[in-house]
């Protein structure tokens, strides 16, 4: 049974730093990864797509890694900002044909100006 | 133009009472989805239909019942509603169950049975 783990549970950092936040899957045999942001009171962002024969996607400030067969993924922020400010969820797809993605339990971010 | 689109966004009722929460995707999507997040945030799959057939069924009470009419639409109905069912609920749609896009997420409807 696949399970999602996103260590830290959250994390505060001044602005301006560069941070990185942990995803580990227990089943290697994944789909694909997705990293979202959720804002509160708020619906999910899709930030970065990753297949499982990709070993990384970049979008602007975010880049986001995976290692599928240590079942890791890390999503890396550059220089900060406050509007940063977020719970960050990590998703994986299994093998299977449904679709389905098992979400981990997110790193709720605050990035203090 | 919203992409996925939940009514309503914020529902307040009185346990056993029955209520709906209706979704529309306007992406030309085939597969659409029902996930439930709880008070510790933790987001889990209920339902997913794929061309308005059924291709998930997570163990949800029966009181929770999904319909698609058409595959731009799924529905969510729930009987009889208890104090446990208050959550977010999200909708979300994707291309197909295997392709390889990913999802499109609604922005919720927050329940609350008091």
């Amino acid at each position: 049974k696949q399970e999602v783990t996103q260590i830290p549970a959250a994390l505060s950092v001044p602005e301006g730093e560069n941070l990185v936040l942990n995803c580990s899957f227990t089943d290697s045999a994944i789909y694909n990864l997705q990293w979202f942001r959720q804002d509160p009171g708020k619906g999910l962002t899709s930030l970065l797509l990753i297949q499982s024969s990709q070993r990384e996607q970049t979008s602007g400030r975010l880049n986001a890694s995976l290692d599928k067969s240590s079942g890791r993924s890390t999503l890396y922020i550059a220089a900060s900002q406050p509007g940063d400010s977020a719970t960050y969820l990590c998703a994986v797809k299994g093998s299977s044909n449904t679709g389905k993605l098992i979400f981990g339990q997110g790193t709720t971010l605050q990035v203090k100006p | 133009d919203t992409a996925v689109s939940q009514t309503p966004k914020y529902l307040v009722t009185q346990m056993g009472n029955d209520k709906s929460i209706k979704c529309e995707q306007n992406l030309g999507h085939d597969t659409m989805y029902w996930y439930k997040q709880d008070s510790k945030k933790f987001l889990k799959i209920m339902f997913s239909y794929n061309n308005k057939e059924l291709i998930i069924n997570e163990t949800v009470p029966n009181r929770f019942s999904p319909k698609s009419p058409d595959k731009a639409h799924l529905n969510l109905h729930i009987n009889s509603l208890e104090l446990g069912d208050s959550a977010v609920y999200f909708c979300a749609s994707s291309q197909g169950p295997g392709h390889v896009n990913g999802y499109t997420f609604g922005s919720g409807t927050r329940l609350t049975v008091v």
